[in-house]
C-alpha cells in the first residue's frame, strides 16, 4: 500500500480564497484523522471519521473549516474564507482502530500559507 | 480533559549516549500510548504503541514504559547516532479512539 496520500503538498493563496486539502487514506482503514501543527500550538486534532461519518469535530476553529468523506478512500478539508492565521501543517492519518493496538498512520501533510 | 505534556523541550547528547524522553498524561483512561518520530518537513512515523494493560514494548536501540496509573511514559533510547535526530511526540488514545499528541520533544545528536 502506497501509505496516506495527500495533496497538494503545498497551497499558497490569498486572504479570503477557498482552500480545499485532500486525503486518501490506507486501503480498509476505518477511521480518519485530520490534523493541523503550528509551531505554536502543536499538533491539534481537528475532526475524525469512522466508517466516513463524522465522529468528533470540536476541534474544528470556525465555521470556515468544514470536512467531509463522501467515501472509504476520499476526504476532504475546506476553508472558505482562508484567512493568514489559518497557515499551517495539515495532516491526514488513518487507522484501523477497532481494536487497541493499532498505528496511527500519518500523510506527507500539506504546508498552507495564506497571504 | 485530556492533557499530553513531554520533557524536555529539546534535548542535545553526543553520539553514544543512552538517553530518556519523558511524557505525562492527565487522565488514566487511555487505550494505548504511542511514540513518533517527525523529521523536518516531513510526517510523522509511529515508533511503538504500548496498549494500556501492557508495561513496556521494544524496538531495535528504543524501549517504551507506560505507568497509566501515574500518567507517565517514558523512551528510552540505547547508544543513540545521529540518525536519531528528530522530534519525538508521545500520544494517547482515548475514548472514542481520539488520539491526542504532546508538543514532542526535539533531539540532536552530535557526532
Amino acid at each position: 500500500d502506497a501509505g496516506v496520500i495527500q495533496s497538494p503538498r503545498h497551497e499558497v493563496t490569498e486572504m479570503g480564497q477557498e482552500v480545499t486539502l485532500r486525503c486518501k487514506p490506507i486501503s480498509g482503514h476505518d477511521y480518519l484523522f485530520w490534523y493541523r501543527q503550528t509551531m505554536m500550538r502543536g499538533l491539534e486534532l481537528l475532526i475524525y471519521f469512522n466508517n466516513n461519518v463524522p465522529i468528533d469535530d470540536s476541534g474544528m476553529p470556525e465555521d470556515r473549516f468544514s470536512a467531509k468523506m463522501p467515501n472509504a478512500s476520499f476526504s476532504t478539508l475546506k476553508i472558505q474564507p482562508s484567512e493568514p492565521r489559518d497557515s499551517a501543517v495539515y495532516f491526514c492519518a488513518s487507522s484501523l482502530q477497532g481494536a487497541t493496538n493499532e498505528k496511527l498512520f500519518f500523510g506527507s501533510g500539506t504546508q498552507l500559507s495564506v497571504l | 480533559k485530556q492533557e499530553v505534556t513531554q520533557i524536555p523541550a529539546a534535548l542535545s547528547v553526543p553520539e553514544g549516549e543512552n538517553l530518556v524522553l519523558n511524557c505525562s498524561f492527565t487522565d488514566s483512561a487511555i487505550y494505548n500510548l504511542q511514540w513518533f518520530r517527525q523529521d523536518p518537513g516531513k510526517g510523522l512515523t509511529s515508533l511503538l504503541l504500548i496498549q494500556s494493560s501492557q508495561r513496556e514494548q521494544t524496538s531495535g536501540r528504543l524501549n517504551a514504559s507506560l505507568d497509566k496509573s501515574s500518567g507517565r511514559s517514558t523512551l528510552y533510547i540505547a547508544a543513540s547516532q545521529p540518525g536519531d535526530s528528530a522530534t519525538y511526540l508521545c500520544a494517547v488514545s482515548t475514548g472514542g479512539f481520539k488520539t491526542i499528541f504532546g508538543a514532542g520533544t526535539r533531539l540532536f545528536v552530535k557526532a
